[in-house]
């Protein structure tokens, strides 16, 4: 069983609908959640990022992270053609090793 | 642009032969992370080095080896190389504010994608 556990997709929707991306884990000891995007040919860009349980926000992105259901989330509002990409989520214990799910491919079309 | 830079973009080699990537590291980032990222996964991770120092290590084989330089840039080497070590290979940028406690926001260069043939 991998530690993180995404699926890859693809996720196809239209112009302006939310999308829900979501991973599960099995390390209980991860503390810090990411989620990054990363576009054909670049490098993962950091769009996310909490500590522990909670939620947060950035403009049209809201990250949830759920500890006792070892779930975490990423919402996207009003999606855009340029929100077409790869959604990585990524996990740390606190320490040097970050954990990366395998992406979700999301197509958002006009 | 995150400012961290790779090279080369691309590279072709044959199986058995040697490979060095390079990477720049941000202004002022004193840590630098190597990951191998296969056609269809998320990067996995392959060693940290911080201050000139490797500061922990994944899961791969001996004949993945780096280096960090003084001005903080530094190399991925591998040896041997074998089909499966075809793949995109970041490195990754961070400063450490919490003595490595984790959560430091760390900033990818673009790549470097590897072809074994």
């Amino acid at each position: 069983q991998k530690e993180v556990e995404q699926d890859p997709g693809p996720l196809s929707v239209p112009e302006g609908a939310i999308v829900s991306l979501n991973c599960t884990y099995s390390n209980s000891a991860f503390q810090y959640f990411m989620w990054y995007r990363q576009y054909s040919r670049k490098g993962p860009e950091l769009l996310m990022y909490t500590y522990s349980s909670g939620n947060k926000e950035d403009g049209r992105f809201t990250a949830q992270v759920d500890k006792s259901s070892k779930y975490i989330s990423l919402f996207i509002r009003d999606s855009q053609p340029s929100d077409s990409a790869t959604y990585l989520c990524a996990m740390e214990t606190g320490g040097f090793k970050t954990i990366f799910g395998a992406g979700t491919r999301l197509f958002v079309k006009a | 642009e995150t400012g961290v830079t790779q090279s080369p973009t691309h590279l072709i080699k044959t199986r058995g032969q040697q490979v060095t990537l390079r990477c720049s590291s941000q202004s002022g980032h004193n840590t630098v992370s190597w990951y191998q990222q296969a056609l269809g996964q998320g990067p996995q991770f392959i060693f940290q080095y911080y201050r000139e120092e490797e500061n922990g290590r994944g899961n791969f084989p001996p004949r993945f080896s780096g280096l960090q330089f003084p001005n903080y840039s530094s190399e991925l080497n591998v040896n041997a190389l074998e089909l499966d070590d075809s793949a995109l290979y970041l490195c990754a940028s961070s400063n450490p504010t919490s003595g490595g406690a984790g959560g430091e926001t760390q900033y990818f260069g673009p790549g470097t994608r590897l072809t074994v043939l």
